[in-house]
């Protein structure tokens, strides 16, 4: 079964602050990992996936697959990264997207 | 523009009163799904398609309907709604091969209000 854990709804740093949103995840198979986030009063959107290896908005995440997470993070925060974000995984071949519950980050000033 | 729309975006209906929300995407995508959110419980699954007449229970199906006739198009229905189906709900479209398979692209989302 898939399964993904963000241990903390919420999460608040100040501004210029390192910040790291946790994910771990429990799958049998090779997962495919990504973090959405939700801007309030927008829709969801993606901001990264594993495979791509990409930094989005100063946002990294690496797959550890020894402690099966996919932590996000970014060395300096900034009040416009205040949002609600949430992990993700999909099993390698199927579509079946499962999202963790969510952290709530709020960058105070 | 690509997008995903939904319609409507806020409904408040009564108990038992048959409602359809409806959802389009123009990217031509294969995959689609159904999430509601609540809070302290995030995102859950109701039912996705892979294609056209090919459905699927997510997580939470029960008290929910889909139908997938035409690529485009993943209505949600309730047949009757109940207090406990009030929720955001957002519909998503997905494709299912290539490098961006698996990127899901999200409505506006629906507030459903059942009194």
């Amino acid at each position: 079964a898939q399964r993904v854990t963000q241990p903390e709804k919420l999460l608040s740093v100040f501004k210029g602050a390192p910040v790291e949103l946790k994910c771990n995840y429990s799958y049998s198979g090779s997962p495919e990992l990504f973090w959405y986030v939700q801007y309030s009063r927008q829709r969801l959107q993606l901001l990264l996936r594993h495979i791509s290896r990409e930094s989005i908005k100063g946002f990294t995440a690496d797959l550890n697959k020894g402690e099966t997470s996919f932590h996000l993070k970014k060395p300096f925060a900034q009040e416009e990264d205040s949002a609600m974000y949430y992990c993700a995984l999909s099993g390698q071949g199927a579509q079946k997207l499962v999202f963790g519950q969510g952290t709530r980050l709020t960058i105070n000033p | 523009e690509a997008q995903v729309t939904q319609n409507p975006r806020y409904l408040i209906t009564v108990t038992g009163k048959k409602l359809t929300v409806t959802c389009s995407q123009n990217m031509n995508h294969e995959y689609m799904s159904w999430y509601r959110q609540d809070p302290g419980l995030g995102l859950r699954q109701i039912y996705y398609s892979m294609n056209v007449e090919v459905t699927d229970k997510g997580d939470v199906p029960e008290g929910y309907k889909v139908s997938r006739k035409e690529k485009r198009n993943f209505p949600l229905i309730l047949e009757s709604p109940s207090p406990n189906q009030t929720s955001l709900y957002f519909c998503a479209s997905s494709l299912l091969s290539g490098s961006k398979r698996g990127e899901q692209y999200f409505g506006p989302g629906t507030r459903l209000t059942v009194t």
